[in-house]
């Protein structure tokens, strides 16, 4: 199985700063034949269920606002919400579908310093 | 617009049985794999298996075979899981989730084991 790892497990940053969030993954999610990554990103609000940001590492998906943007590839890949507002206090998933089972992240918890 | 409204929560006591309903809409129920995931209080996301809605064939993750079923009623767009004999550490929230990556996902059925 692929083991996906987080750091950190949780951040706290200002309104209108950077949050960084790293995710590892034990083998490549490259897909060569295609050269595409096989790495999600979910959003997951309190008391809601995850939403999909990006797909593909890097794709955003409609409607997700371009302050979130991903990248990497590999085995390591990195989610950045540019300038952080108060509706993005929640915590990250990243999830590798390369091969079964599709397994996730621990996830990030961002909140506002 | 493409929808998944999932059953209501359920409290089961130890050994009984729990039957979670995924019904879609807003799209072509046939076309898009159906996932299982579950996300224990206060824990994180895992995967639980998918089923393919065009044969019915399933898909499970080790540690959910055996008291985990999956399986559909396509005439009415709706994804069934089934979980037996249930144990106390089955408490959980359990979400279908469309496609691969999981590009929509249901409300969430809260199953509480009890005694």
């Amino acid at each position: 199985d692929i083991v996906m790892t987080q750091s950190p497990d949780s951040l706290a940053v200002s309104l209108g700063e950077r949050a960084t969030i790293n995710c590892k993954s034990s083998q490549s999610v490259l897909y060569t034949s295609n050269n595409k990554n096989y790495l999600a990103w979910y959003q997951q609000k309190p008391g809601q269920p995850p939403k999909l940001l990006i797909s593909w590492a890097s794709t955003r998906e409609s409607g997700v606002p371009d302050r979130f943007s991903g990248s990497g590839s590999g085995t390591d890949f990195t989610l950045t919400i540019s300038s952080l507002q108060a509706e993005d206090v929640a915590v990250y998933y990243c999830q590798q579908y390369y091969s079964n089972p599709y397994t996730f992240g621990p996830g990030t918890k961002v909140d506002i310093k | 617009q493409v929808q998944l409204v999932q059953s209501g929560s359920e409290l089961k006591k130890p050994g009984a049985s729990v039957k979670v309903s995924c019904k879609a809409s807003g799209y072509t129920f046939t076309n898009y794999a159906m996932n299982w995931v579950r996300q224990a209080p206060g824990q994180g996301l895992e995967w639980m298996g998918w089923i393919n809605t065009n044969t019915g064939n399933p898909t499970y993750a080790q540690g959910f075979t055996g008291r985990f079923v999956f399986s559909l009623d396509t005439s009415v767009s709706t994804a069934y899981l089934l979980i037996s004999s249930l144990k106390a550490d089955d408490t959980a929230v359990y979400y279908c989730a469309r496609d691969i990556p999981f590009d929509t996902w249901g409300q969430g059925t809260l199953v509480t084991v009890s005694s």
